[in-house]
């Protein structure tokens, strides 16, 4: 199956900073998915990156809180901006394994904002 | 209305036991479906994808009902090591988008 290098694994951030979090897959992929899965809670999709072009957000995110990169066809970023406590969390990337005929997520990074 | 639901649990069971965990999806254009499995603190990992005819991978059995709109995943002669939150994915072309339910929790006891 694909490998996903997702970092940070974790932080600790102070409120109204930001922190982009990175994800490295081995293999060149055509769309990323980025999750945020809040305590206790299943995944839920932010948005699709494709590279060349803008990310598509869904319902409730919105680009200026969680811009995100596409520069080629390995890698992507999410930023969460200007955070609150409210956005501790978990986010995951993900890509279409074709290897697999599912979805492989990356390890995950867990933000704690204080 | 959730587009995928499943009973949260927690499942309880002895090691050795079959436990069936059940889902169900609101939309009819759904067009893939498979069972993750999450560990504590771990990224979800793919169990299996689900197919129409139903499939089996060792003492895991997927059953897909597209007239009811119904997952299943079957676990037989469980061990400890099974003991996971299981998700339910749906995936809708249309949204090109996959859908979680909030998944089962299992515990497999000695």
């Amino acid at each position: 199956s694909a490998v996903i290098s997702q970092k940070p694994s974790r932080d600790i951030c102070q409120r109204g900073t930001s922190l982009t979090i990175q994800c490295q897959v081995d293999s060149q992929v055509t769309m990323m998915f980025w999750y945020r899965q809040q305590p206790g809670q299943s995944l839920t999709l932010i948005a699709t990156a494709n590279q060349g072009s803008e990310a598509t957000y869904e319902s409730g995110f919105v680009i200026d809180k969680f811009p995100i990169s596409r520069p080629n066809l390995t890698f992507s970023t999410l930023t969460v901006s200007n955070m609150s406590p409210e956005d501790s969390s978990i986010y995951l990337c993900s890509v279409e394994d074709g290897s697999v005929y599912g979805y492989t997520f990356g390890s995950g990074t867990r933000l704690t904002v204080v | 209305r959730k587009e995928v639901e499943q009973d949260p649990g927690p499942f309880n069971v002895p090691e050795g036991a079959t436990v069936a965990f059940n889902c169900t999806y609101s939309n009819s254009a759904s067009q893939s479906f498979f069972w993750y499995r999450q560990d504590c603190r771990k990224e979800p990992k793919l169990l299996m994808s689900v197919y129409s005819s139903g499939n089996e991978d060792g003492r895991f059995t997927a059953q897909l009902n597209r007239a009811s709109q119904y997952i299943s995943l079957l676990i037989r002669d469980s061990k400890l090591s099974d003991s996971a939150t299981y998700l339910c994915v749906v995936f809708q072309t249309g949204a090109n988008n996959l859908f979680f339910g909030t998944g089962t929790r299992l515990t497999v006891i000695p």
